[in-house]
Protein backbone atom coordinates (compact mmCIF):
# COMPACT_ATOMS: atom_id res chain seq x y z
CA UNK A 1 0.00 0.00 0.00
CA UNK A 2 0.97 3.58 0.00
CA UNK A 3 3.01 4.60 2.93
CA UNK A 4 5.86 7.43 3.51
CA UNK A 5 8.99 7.45 5.49
CA UNK A 6 10.15 10.52 6.58
CA UNK A 7 13.56 10.73 8.54
CA UNK A 8 13.06 11.08 12.12
CA UNK A 9 13.89 13.90 14.55
CA UNK A 10 13.93 15.61 16.43
CA UNK A 11 16.51 18.26 14.41
CA UNK A 12 17.94 20.95 16.28
CA UNK A 13 19.51 23.95 13.79
CA UNK A 14 21.63 26.79 13.94
CA UNK A 15 19.89 29.72 12.78
CA UNK A 16 21.44 29.91 9.26
CA UNK A 17 22.40 26.95 8.42
CA UNK A 18 21.21 24.60 5.65
CA UNK A 19 18.02 22.21 6.68
CA UNK A 20 17.46 18.74 4.73
CA UNK A 21 14.16 16.69 5.74
CA UNK A 22 14.51 13.47 3.90
CA UNK A 23 11.46 12.02 2.75
CA UNK A 24 10.82 8.76 0.36
CA UNK A 25 7.46 7.27 -0.44
CA UNK A 26 5.74 3.74 -2.21
CA UNK A 27 2.86 4.14 -3.94
CA UNK A 28 1.41 2.61 -6.98
CA UNK A 29 0.77 5.18 -9.78
CA UNK A 30 1.60 8.44 -9.65
CA UNK A 31 1.23 10.52 -6.46
CA UNK A 32 1.44 14.31 -6.00
CA UNK A 33 3.99 15.06 -2.73
CA UNK A 34 3.22 17.43 -0.42
CA UNK A 35 5.37 19.05 2.47
CA UNK A 36 3.35 20.23 5.83
CA UNK A 37 4.06 22.26 8.32
CA UNK A 38 2.52 22.83 12.06
CA UNK A 39 3.75 25.32 13.95
CA UNK A 40 2.84 24.92 17.84
CA UNK A 41 -0.97 25.30 18.67
CA UNK A 42 -1.61 25.18 15.17
CA UNK A 43 -3.13 23.42 12.41
CA UNK A 44 -1.85 21.87 9.47
CA UNK A 45 -0.49 24.38 6.72
CA UNK A 46 0.14 23.35 3.23
CA UNK A 47 4.27 24.85 2.92
CA UNK A 48 5.01 23.45 -0.65
CA UNK A 49 3.77 20.78 -3.60
CA UNK A 50 4.54 18.50 -6.66
CA UNK A 51 2.10 16.74 -8.86
CA UNK A 52 4.66 14.71 -11.12
CA UNK A 53 8.14 13.83 -11.77
CA UNK A 54 10.95 16.29 -11.57
CA UNK A 55 8.54 19.34 -10.35
CA UNK A 56 10.00 21.33 -7.47
CA UNK A 57 7.83 22.81 -5.49
CA UNK A 58 9.03 26.06 -3.48
CA UNK A 59 7.83 28.37 -0.59
CA UNK A 60 9.23 30.38 1.73
CA UNK A 61 12.86 29.76 1.21
CA UNK A 62 11.69 25.55 1.19
CA UNK A 63 12.54 23.35 -1.79
CA UNK A 64 11.55 19.91 -2.58
CA UNK A 65 11.89 18.02 -5.48
CA UNK A 66 9.65 15.04 -7.13
CA UNK A 67 12.23 12.34 -7.90
CA UNK A 68 10.35 9.26 -9.54
CA UNK A 69 14.05 7.44 -9.87
CA UNK A 70 15.00 7.22 -6.26
CA UNK A 71 10.78 7.59 -4.53
CA UNK A 72 12.06 10.75 -3.17
CA UNK A 73 10.65 14.11 -2.28
CA UNK A 74 13.28 15.72 0.17
CA UNK A 75 12.58 19.09 1.80
CA UNK A 76 15.43 21.36 1.97
CA UNK A 77 16.14 25.13 3.18
CA UNK A 78 19.60 27.31 2.76
CA UNK A 79 19.26 29.27 5.57
CA UNK A 80 16.75 28.25 8.72
CA UNK A 81 15.14 30.93 10.74
CA UNK A 82 14.01 30.50 14.77
CA UNK A 83 10.65 31.20 12.85
CA UNK A 84 10.84 27.92 11.07
CA UNK A 85 10.52 25.89 14.21
CA UNK A 86 7.80 23.36 13.71
CA UNK A 87 6.77 20.14 12.67
CA UNK A 88 7.28 18.79 9.35
CA UNK A 89 5.28 16.06 7.81
CA UNK A 90 6.02 14.71 3.80
CA UNK A 91 2.83 13.21 2.69
CA UNK A 92 1.51 12.10 -0.89
CA UNK A 93 -2.08 11.38 -2.65
CA UNK A 94 -3.00 9.79 -5.47
CA UNK A 95 -6.10 11.31 -7.50
CA UNK A 96 -9.00 10.79 -5.51
CA UNK A 97 -7.63 9.10 -2.73
CA UNK A 98 -6.89 10.18 0.88
CA UNK A 99 -3.52 11.54 1.93
CA UNK A 100 -0.98 9.29 3.58
CA UNK A 101 1.57 11.20 5.79
CA UNK A 102 4.49 10.73 7.08
CA UNK A 103 5.31 10.54 11.38
CA UNK A 104 6.61 14.37 11.14
CA UNK A 105 10.15 15.67 12.25
CA UNK A 106 10.29 18.39 14.49
CA UNK A 107 12.82 21.26 13.78
CA UNK A 108 13.75 23.41 16.33
CA UNK A 109 15.94 26.26 15.17
CA UNK A 110 18.12 28.08 17.99
CA UNK A 111 19.37 31.47 17.78
CA UNK B 1 -7.67 33.41 1.53
CA UNK B 2 -10.48 31.05 2.48
CA UNK B 3 -10.08 29.03 5.51
CA UNK B 4 -11.87 25.90 6.74
CA UNK B 5 -13.05 26.88 10.52
CA UNK B 6 -13.02 24.00 13.22
CA UNK B 7 -14.83 24.40 16.73
CA UNK B 8 -14.44 24.03 19.49
CA UNK B 9 -10.83 24.60 19.27
CA UNK B 10 -10.24 22.13 22.76
CA UNK B 11 -12.83 20.03 24.07
CA UNK B 12 -12.66 18.08 27.32
CA UNK B 13 -14.92 15.24 27.64
CA UNK B 14 -15.80 12.55 30.18
CA UNK B 15 -14.99 8.59 29.19
CA UNK B 16 -18.21 7.27 27.67
CA UNK B 17 -19.64 10.69 26.69
CA UNK B 18 -20.70 12.04 23.26
CA UNK B 19 -18.94 14.70 21.66
CA UNK B 20 -19.47 16.08 18.35
CA UNK B 21 -16.76 17.79 16.65
CA UNK B 22 -18.24 20.87 14.38
CA UNK B 23 -16.54 22.23 10.93
CA UNK B 24 -17.12 24.47 8.52
CA UNK B 25 -15.36 23.73 5.19
CA UNK B 26 -14.69 26.11 2.47
CA UNK B 27 -17.92 26.92 0.44
CA UNK B 28 -17.69 25.89 -2.88
CA UNK B 29 -15.94 22.50 -1.71
CA UNK B 30 -17.38 19.28 -2.78
CA UNK B 31 -15.20 16.84 -0.80
CA UNK B 32 -14.84 16.54 3.01
CA UNK B 33 -12.49 14.52 5.74
CA UNK B 34 -11.59 13.68 8.77
CA UNK B 35 -8.05 12.82 9.95
CA UNK B 36 -6.63 12.75 13.79
CA UNK B 37 -3.74 12.94 15.20
CA UNK B 38 -2.71 11.01 18.48
CA UNK B 39 0.10 13.30 20.33
CA UNK B 40 3.36 12.63 19.03
CA UNK B 41 1.99 10.26 15.76
CA UNK B 42 1.39 10.39 12.08
CA UNK B 43 -1.61 12.18 10.76
CA UNK B 44 -3.96 9.36 10.13
CA UNK B 45 -7.26 9.45 7.60
CA UNK B 46 -10.47 8.37 8.99
CA UNK B 47 -13.54 9.46 6.64
CA UNK B 48 -13.98 11.45 3.63
CA UNK B 49 -17.51 12.42 2.14
CA UNK B 50 -18.82 13.68 -0.85
CA UNK B 51 -22.20 13.71 -2.07
CA UNK B 52 -24.12 12.97 0.91
CA UNK B 53 -22.24 10.16 2.11
CA UNK B 54 -18.94 8.09 2.82
CA UNK B 55 -17.08 7.91 0.08
CA UNK B 56 -14.03 6.14 2.06
CA UNK B 57 -13.10 5.18 5.21
CA UNK B 58 -10.55 3.89 7.28
CA UNK B 59 -10.32 0.36 9.87
CA UNK B 60 -9.97 3.45 12.34
CA UNK B 61 -13.37 4.49 11.67
CA UNK B 62 -15.78 2.11 13.53
CA UNK B 63 -19.58 2.20 14.81
CA UNK B 64 -18.50 4.25 17.50
CA UNK B 65 -17.76 7.07 14.43
CA UNK B 66 -20.10 8.99 12.62
CA UNK B 67 -20.36 11.94 10.21
CA UNK B 68 -22.99 14.28 8.79
CA UNK B 69 -23.64 17.22 6.79
CA UNK B 70 -26.89 18.48 8.70
CA UNK B 71 -26.84 21.80 6.55
CA UNK B 72 -25.12 23.52 3.74
CA UNK B 73 -22.29 24.77 5.32
CA UNK B 74 -21.13 22.09 8.38
CA UNK B 75 -19.31 18.92 8.45
CA UNK B 76 -19.37 17.33 11.84
CA UNK B 77 -17.89 14.36 13.37
CA UNK B 78 -19.64 12.58 15.99
CA UNK B 79 -17.90 10.07 18.72
CA UNK B 80 -20.58 8.08 20.38
CA UNK B 81 -19.21 6.94 23.61
CA UNK B 82 -15.61 8.71 23.61
CA UNK B 83 -12.43 6.26 25.48
CA UNK B 84 -9.55 7.40 26.81
CA UNK B 85 -7.63 6.88 23.29
CA UNK B 86 -9.34 9.27 21.02
CA UNK B 87 -7.86 11.46 22.97
CA UNK B 88 -6.56 13.35 19.72
CA UNK B 89 -6.01 16.58 17.47
CA UNK B 90 -9.01 16.20 15.19
CA UNK B 91 -8.47 17.85 11.43
CA UNK B 92 -11.55 18.51 9.08
CA UNK B 93 -10.39 19.50 5.44
CA UNK B 94 -12.18 20.08 2.06
CA UNK B 95 -11.01 19.99 -1.60
CA UNK B 96 -12.73 21.28 -4.58
CA UNK B 97 -12.01 18.37 -6.35
CA UNK B 98 -10.80 14.85 -5.84
CA UNK B 99 -7.73 15.20 -8.22
CA UNK B 100 -4.70 16.35 -7.75
CA UNK B 101 -4.77 19.41 -5.58
CA UNK B 102 -3.77 19.96 -1.72
CA UNK B 103 -6.62 19.89 0.88
CA UNK B 104 -7.43 22.91 2.95
CA UNK B 105 -7.26 21.53 6.15
CA UNK B 106 -8.69 23.54 9.34
CA UNK B 107 -6.36 24.20 12.73
CA UNK B 108 -7.53 21.27 14.76
CA UNK B 109 -10.50 20.59 17.42
CA UNK B 110 -7.90 18.91 20.12
CA UNK B 111 -10.29 16.10 22.34
CA UNK B 112 -9.28 15.08 25.60
CA UNK B 113 -10.88 12.33 27.34
CA UNK B 114 -10.56 12.03 30.80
Amino acid sequence: GDSVTQMEGPVTLSEEAFLTINCTYTATGYPSLFWYVQYPGEGLQLLLKATKADDKGSNKGFEATYRKETTSFHLEKGSVQVSDSAVYFCALRRPGNQFYFGTGTSLTVIP
Amino acid sequence: EPEVTQTPSHQVTQMGQEVILRCVPISNHLYFYWYRQILGQKVEFLVSFYNNEISEKSEIFDDQFSVERPDGSNFTLKIRSTKLEDSAMYFCASSDAGANYGYTFGSGTRLTVV
